[in-house]
């Protein structure tokens, strides 16, 4: 199993700048997480997604932040316009809940450090 | 609302001594408690998990932990350290079971002496 994928692994861009961050599900997982960590806050839950329909974006920060999930395989973070107050890791998640197997670990990919000048 | 207390920044414990990082939780139903671990530039590793069940819960890498109802806790341990296991170490925390996301701690610093 080649686990969660994350893409870029850094990414650098200039404020203003729009800002597209890339996650690949373990297969089979339905469930889909985005989590962002910083020094200051630690690890804050974004979004998720459960068979591909968002059901909590309260922890969005902002209008600037935007998530899809096109397909079971295939998630986007996307930023517009990027601020340096944006600079953090973000990381993707995934689990499986289905029908009560309570194999409901999430899994983490190796996240994406993505600096705001 | 449900929230993770790590009351130790950085823990600081000699190879083949005993360790415990602590954890406490606040939630409103049953707890789900998990506890990850992070390397420098790494994502973070699933160590453990309680549900349900016995109170002792065994891990990865030789870790476990115990589950205190009463003290609405959650402690990491390991019976012998090792300089490895020095890293950042995550515990967190999920209401009732619902596929809701994971509310963590701000995580405690292992460091193992040689």
């Amino acid at each position: 199993d080649a686990g969660v994928i994350q893409s870029p692994r850094h990414e650098v861009t200039e404020m203003g700048q729009e800002v597209t961050l890339r996650c690949k599900p373990i297969s089979g997982h339905d469930y889909l997480f985005w989590y962002r960590q910083t020094m200051m806050r630690g690890l804050e839950l974004l979004i998720y997604f459960n068979n591909n329909v968002p059901i909590d974006d309260s922890g969005m920060p902002e209008d600037r932040f935007s998530a899809k999930m096109p397909n079971a395989s295939f998630s986007t973070l996307k930023i517009q316009p990027s601020e340096p107050r944006d600079s953090a890791v973000y990381f993707c998640a995934s689990s499986l809940v289905g029908s009560g197997s309570f194999t409901d670990t999430q899994y983490f990919g190796p996240g994406t450090r993505l600096t705001v000048l | 609302a449900q929230s993770v207390a790590q009351p130790e920044d950085q823990v600081n414990v000699a190879e083949g001594n005993p360790l415990t990082v602590k954890c406490t939780y606040s939630v409103s139903g049953n707890p789900y408690l998990f506890w990850y671990v992070q390397y420098p530039n790494r994502g973070l590793q699933f160590l453990l998990k309680y549900i349900t069940g016995d109170n002792l819960v065994k891990g990865s890498y030789g870790f476990e932990a115990e589950f205190n109802k009463s003290q609405t806790s959650f402690h990491l341990k390991k019976p012998s350290a090792l300089v490895s296991d020095s890293a950042l170490y995550f515990c967190a925390v999920r209401d009732g079971g619902g596929a809701d996301g994971l509310t963590f701690g701000k995580g405690t610093h292992l460091i193992i002496q040689p």
